[in-house]
């Protein structure tokens, strides 16, 4: 089945504690995006990757890291999560990116919360 | 920065009402897409717009795209309670690379 996955699904952790999220795909999409969602806010782009090894800041990228050492897997990594980081998150992909954009599909979620 | 807007924030309607949800930019967008999230879910993908004064049909659904390719609108005839959630537009500015998107329309459906 054609999908994303993230993990975990849920974390609560405490402030200045390192986490990575994982996120990957089984579609050999080439464009990889990690979203923040919160109330009232929708959803605002961290960083997205256009292919391996290529990666560049979205909107809001501060105290977020990404990589992309393969095409599948795109983890977002908190070197020192703060309370202001929880939120929802979401992992996206896309076949590839041109004008016009392919769809995104969407991962399930991440509900984060620092303490 | 490029911002997208949406009105309104919430609606609220009666089974069988119409709906509408407007997405405008500050900027020109080379094309605009439409996600659905359900209540708990992820956002999936509706459409997508290109070209300036695009009309899709899906249904009970109808988007445009504005002549100046910096708003759009979502239309929703005849709601049911499936068509419950929270509609997103996200663009991309023209030449660019990272998507923005709105904030969103929650919509309920009273039964």
């Amino acid at each position: 089945e054609a999908q994303v996955t993230q993990n975990p699904r849920y974390l609560i952790t405490v402030t200045g504690k390192k986490l990575t999220v994982t996120c990957s795909q089984n579609m050999n999409h080439e464009y990889m995006s990690w979203y923040r969602q919160d109330p009232g806010l929708g959803l605002r782009q961290i960083y997205y990757s256009m292919n391996v090894e290529v990666t560049d800041k979205g909107d809001v990228p501060e105290g977020y890291k990404v990589s992309r050492k393969e095409k599948r897997n795109f983890p977002l990594i908190l070197e020192s999560p703060s309370p202001n980081q929880t939120s929802l998150y979401f992992c996206a992909s896309s076949l590839f990116w041109a004008s016009p954009m392919e769809t995104q599909y969407f991962g399930p979620g991440t509900r984060l919360l620092v303490l | 920065g490029q911002q997208v807007m949406q009105i309104p924030q919430y609606q609220h309607v009666q089974e069988g009402e119409d709906f509408t949800t407007y997405c405008n930019s500050s900027t020109t967008l080379s094309n605009i897409q439409w996600y659905k999230q359900r209540p708990g879910g992820h956002p999936v993908f509706l459409i997508q717009l290109v070209k300036s004064g695009e009309v899709k049909k899906q249904k009970r659904l109808t988007f445009q795209f504005g002549e100046a390719k910096k708003n759009s609108s979502l239309h929703i005839t005849a709601t049911q309670t499936t068509d419950v959630g929270t509609y997103f537009c996200a663009g991309i500015k023209n030449y660019g690379q990272n998507f923005v998107f709105g904030p969103g329309t929650r919509l309920s459906v009273l039964p």
